[in-house]
């Protein structure tokens, strides 16, 4: 099976424009998480996708959007770009109920200047 | 390019060494707690979980210890490899199906 898969791998965006990352779980996996990579904060989630719908959601401010399409695709939607958004955003697929074995992409590494 | 902290704990290892990756966590109601290794430029990769009602499980080559009275994780490598040189984090997920990382461990293999 093909991996999780990330679009695009780099961006560089300018404070206050906005920017949609894509993310194609493995096939069959149903469940989509998003998590901000930073060196100061670690690894922190930011929300769930499972059959289009968001499950859950971490205390990140309504900048921070995302959907999830039929086909189970993700995007991830950041508005009106600060500079501390600069990270690296991975997302990860899971195909059981349980939640912990979750596969990530390679990520996408934003910065913002 | 780099993705984790730059100033982890660092643990170094001889090649065919064991090596034990300790991690404290804070909530009890969690229902597993995973390990995930990230090499530098890639995403995290899961490694191996435990049940919150087991204290022990071994994989291919790696053990994960849970002690829930101190609320204390490890992993452990046997036989470590330079290919095992990468950053570690512990994870622990309940409920809400979101996954609570650790700051991580690099650990580094020297040959």
């Amino acid at each position: 099976k093909a991996g999780v898969t990330q679009t695009p791998r780099y961006l560089i965006k300018t404070r206050g424009q906005q920017v949609t990352l894509s993310c194609s779980p493995i096939s069959g996996h149903r469940s989509v998480s998003w998590y901000q990579q930073t060196p100061g904060q670690g690894l922190q989630f930011l929300f769930e996708y499972f059959s289009e719908t968001q499950r859950n959601k971490g205390n990140f401010p309504g900048r921070f959007s995302g959907r999830q399409f039929s086909n189970s695709r993700s995007e991830m939607n950041v508005s009106t770009l600060e500079l501390g958004d600069s990270a690296l955003y991975l997302c990860a697929s899971s195909g059981t109920e349980r939640g912990s074995e979750q596969y990530f992409g390679p990520g996408t590494r934003l910065t913002v200047t | 390019g780099e993705s984790v902290g730059l100033h982890l704990p660092t643990l170094s290892v001889q090649e065919g060494d064991n090596s034990i990756i300790n991690c404290a966590y804070s909530n009890s109601a969690s229902d597993y707690f995973i390990w995930y290794k990230q090499e530098s430029g890639k995403g995290p990769q899961f490694i191996i979980d435990i049940r919150s009602n087991m204290d022990k499980r071994q994989g291919q080559r790696v053990t994960v210890l849970l002690n829930k009275t101190v609320k204390h994780l490890s992993l452990q490598i046997a036989a470590t490899q330079p290919g095992d040189s990468a950053v570690y984090f512990c994870a622990e997920i309940g409920g809400r199906r979101a996954l609570t990382f650790g700051s991580g461990t690099r650990l580094q293999v020297q040959p």
